[in-house]
């Protein structure tokens, strides 16, 4: 299976609710960074968490990092109509210098109004 | 908008045609990346260039070739594709190869 896997594949929530998506991974990373990408449309960067970090908050998104467990968590509190998205987590592997990017298959997310 | 723009945003094609993608980045950044996104399947990194060098093939078969003329600029040349190459192709580019990437739109590609 690949490098990055999300859970769950599909969040479906009401507006003002809070939403949690999960992301595992197999080897060492150097950071780990979450993208959102509205339908058919490019990724946008969301936040990095570095590898010797444990958590970082950027306005409504706080982002979790458990190296031990090779997990990590997004959650974005108070969810709007326009958070609905697919949310994809990234984990970055140093390879001779060139950081190469992981995308998982990413978490749906529906927030209803 | 992240300042990573492609064109066309659609295109359709058929197994004989040639054709070209177009990235451009005017934020100064060095490295430019190829991606693909298919259906259900993760991301899949195809080409990096890094100072116009490309530095990463991703075992993409040479039916699709790029170019690097320039650091603001990067083509993805199509000839003889197959169906199953429909897909969204995103380019993205970075300040140097370990940092956050930025997307451009996609170019929504059908083949037939």
């Amino acid at each position: 299976s690949q490098q990055g896997e999300e859970d769950p594949q599909a969040l479906s929530i009401q507006e003002g609710e809070n939403a949690t998506m999960n992301c595992s991974y197999k080897t060492s990373i150097n950071n780990l960074q979450w993208y959102r990408q509205n339908s058919g449309r490019g990724l946008v960067h969301l936040i990095l968490i570095r590898s010797n970090e444990r958590e970082k908050h950027s306005g409504r998104l706080r982002v979790t990092l458990d190296t031990s467990k090779k997990s990590s968590s997004l959650l974005i509190t108070a969810s709007r109509a326009a958070d609905t998205a697919s949310y994809f987590c990234a984990t970055a592997l140093m390879n001779t210098g060139f950081q190469k990017l992981v995308f998982g298959t990413g978490t749906r997310l529906l927030v209803s109004p | 908008e992240t300042g990573v723009t492609q064109t066309p945003r659609h295109l359709v094609m058929g197994m004989t045609n040639k054709k070209s993608l177009k990235c451009e980045q005017h934020l100064g950044h060095n490295a430019m990346y190829w991606y693909k996104q298919s259906a259900k399947k993760p991301l899949e990194l195809m080409f990096v260039y890094n100072f116009k060098e490309q530095t990463e093939n991703n075992s993409v078969p040479s039916r699709f070739s790029p170019e690097c003329p320039n650091s603001s600029h990067l083509f993805l040349h199509l000839h003889t594709l197959q169906p199953e190459d429909s897909a969204l192709y995103l380019c993205a580019s970075s300040p140097e190869r370990t940092d956050t990437q930025y997307f451009g739109p996609g170019t929504r590609l059908t083949v037939l």
